[in-house]
């Protein structure tokens, strides 16, 4: 397993049309993640999944975005009608809950796909 | 509003010497902190992380600090090398939330 991957690593885009995003996660990592990250900021959380349940959301996720996880598996985020502020790397990031934790496993980073809106 | 803030850009050292990372939190409710580094074109990396349980972690080179009556953590890498130029995120978690809050990084250059 070579960790978590991420399809396209880059995609320009013309403002109004739709992308999607592809992350595969570590294999046997239950809980999968999406950050976007703008010049300059740190990750931004967006969302996260755990199996294929999407169990939180951010406010930054507006009705434009939307991600599944349809097998538990790998994710896919789209973005509709794309604007120039979403011109960001979007990270995916995965861990392994195995229950009864009490604090968050550290998650591992994909390399991210850079969006650019022109 | 930024709940953890990472006031310094940017961090020279030389190679050899102490590097530390500074990271300040106004959430009161965060109980996890963790450390990530991250290379150019790359994401980023887990570097070490520490609980509100505890006020010290220690892996290899790597030290995490973290004083909660003052919202503060730092991060000491001794001895530096070239190697650990990144940027540097501090982040942190509050009790039953996955959602990781970042700060904006700091900029560690490890000069030979």
């Amino acid at each position: 397993d070579t960790g978590v991957s991420q399809d396209p690593r880059h995609k320009i885009t013309k403002r109004g049309q739709n992308v999607t995003f592809r992350c595969d996660p570590i294999s046997e990592h239950n809980r999968l993640y999406w950050y976007r990250q703008t010049l300059g900021q740190g990750p931004e959380f967006l969302t996260y999944f755990q199996n294929e349940a999407q169990l939180e959301k951010s406010r930054l996720l507006s009705d434009r975005f939307s991600a599944e996880r349809p097998k538990g598996s790998f994710s896919t985020l789209e973005i509709q009608r794309t604007e120039q502020g979403d011109s960001a790397m979007y990270l995916c990031a995965s861990s392994r809950f195995m229950g009864g934790q009490p604090w968050n496993t550290e998650a591992f980073f994909g390399q991210g796909t850079r969006l650019t809106v022109v | 509003d930024q709940q953890v803030k990472q006031n310094s850009p940017s961090l020279s050292v030389q190679e050899g010497r102490i590097s530390i990372l500074n990271c300040d939190y106004t959430n009161s409710m965060f109980d996890y902190f963790l450390w990530y580094k991250k290379y150019p074109a790359e994401g980023p990396t887990f570097l070490i992380s520490i609980s509100s349980i505890k006020d010290k972690n220690e892996d290899g080179r790597f030290t995490v600090f973290l004083n909660k009556s003052a919202k503060h953590l730092s991060l000491h890498i001794v001895p530096s090398q070239p190697g650990d130029s990144a940027v540097y995120f501090c982040a942190a978690s509050e009790g039953g939330s996955e959602k990781l809050v970042f700060g904006k990084g700091t900029k560690l250059t490890v000069n030979p």
